[in-house]
C-alpha cells in the first residue's frame, strides 16, 4: 500500500465552479500535510502546510486534513483558467522524510 | 531574493555512464532535499543533506548518493546509470526543522539512452 493515494484525474471544471480535490493516507503518525501546485515543466510550488486535523484558508484555498479518516482535502473557490495544473498533496512525520500522492491535473475551462 | 536554482536543466546520457546534478538552495535555507519525479508521478524522496551529512533517506540504491558544501548548496551523483532513472530531479530547500515549508527548483530533466 503506497502512503499517500491521490485520484490522478484528470478534473475538468468551468471556470468559477468550487474545486475538491483530495487524497488517502495510511500512516496515522503522519502530522504535517502540504498541498503543492505543479505547472507544467516546472517545480512544484508550496500553496499551503497544516499541522495535524482542521483547517486552514488562505485566500481562495482551503485545506483540510480528517485524521480520523486519513483525508485530506484541498477545496478551491471561484476557480480559474490559471489555477489549470497539476495538485500534488504530500505528508510527512518527522520533517525529513516527505511522501507526495502522484498529483491531479485539473483544467478549469474558461 | 532568488529561488531554488538547479543546474543543468535538461542532460542526456547513456546507459551504464555517471551523471552529476547541481543545486543552489534559496537564500537563508540550510537544508536541501532531493527528488525523483517519473512521469505521471509525484516527487520520491532521494534523500536530505543538512550540515552536509546526509540525514535521511528513502529508498533509493547506493548508486545515488550525494554531498552538500558549506555555502549549503548540494549535489545529486548517479552512478552506472540505467533506463528507469529517466526522471525530472527535483531539489527543496527549507530551514532545518521546518522542511514542511520546503521550496522546489525547477528540476534537471535526465533522459538515460
Amino acid at each position: 500500500q503506497k502512503e499517500v493515494e491521490q485520484d490522478p484525474g484528470p478534473l475538468s471544471v468551468p471556470e468559477g465552479a468550487i474545486v475538491s480535490l483530495n487524497c488517502t493516507y495510511s500512516n496515522s503518525a503522519f502530522q504535517y500535510f502540504m498541498w503543492y501546485r505543479q505547472y507544467s515543466r516546472k517545480g512544484p510550488e508550496l500553496l499551503m502546510y497544516t499541522y495535524s486535523s482542521g483547517n486552514k484558508e488562505d485566500g481562495r484555498f482551503t485545506a483540510q486534513v480528517d485524521k480520523s479518516s486519513k483525508y485530506i482535502s484541498l477545496f478551491i473557490r471561484d476557480s480559474q483558467p490559471s489555477d489549470s495544473a497539476t495538485y500534488l498533496c504530500a505528508t510527512s512525520y518527522n520533517f525529513n522524510k516527505f511522501y507526495f500522492g502522484s498529483g491531479t491535473k485539473l483544467n478549469v475551462k474558461p | 531574493d532568488a529561488g531554488v536554482t538547479q543546474s543543468p536543466t535538461h542532460l542526456i546520457k547513456t546507459r551504464g555512464q555517471q551523471v552529476t546534478l547541481r543545486c543552489s538552495p534559496k537564500s537563508g535555507h540550510d537544508t536541501v532535499s532531493w527528488y525523483q519525479q517519473a512521469l505521471g508521478q509525484g516527487p520520491q524522496f532521494i534523500f536530505q543533506y543538512y550540515e552536509e551529512e546526509e540525514r535521511q533517506r528513502g529508498n533509493f540504491p547506493d548508486r545515488f548518493s550525494g554531498h552538500q558544501f558549506p555555502n549549503y548548496s548540494s549535489e545529486l551523483n548517479v552512478n552506472a546509470l540505467l533506463l528507469g532513472d529517466s526522471a525530472l530531479y527535483l531539489c527543496a530547500s527549507s530551514f532545518f526543522g521546518e522542511t514542511y515549508e520546503q521550496y522546489f527548483g525547477p528540476g534537471t530533466r535526465l533522459t538515460v539512452t
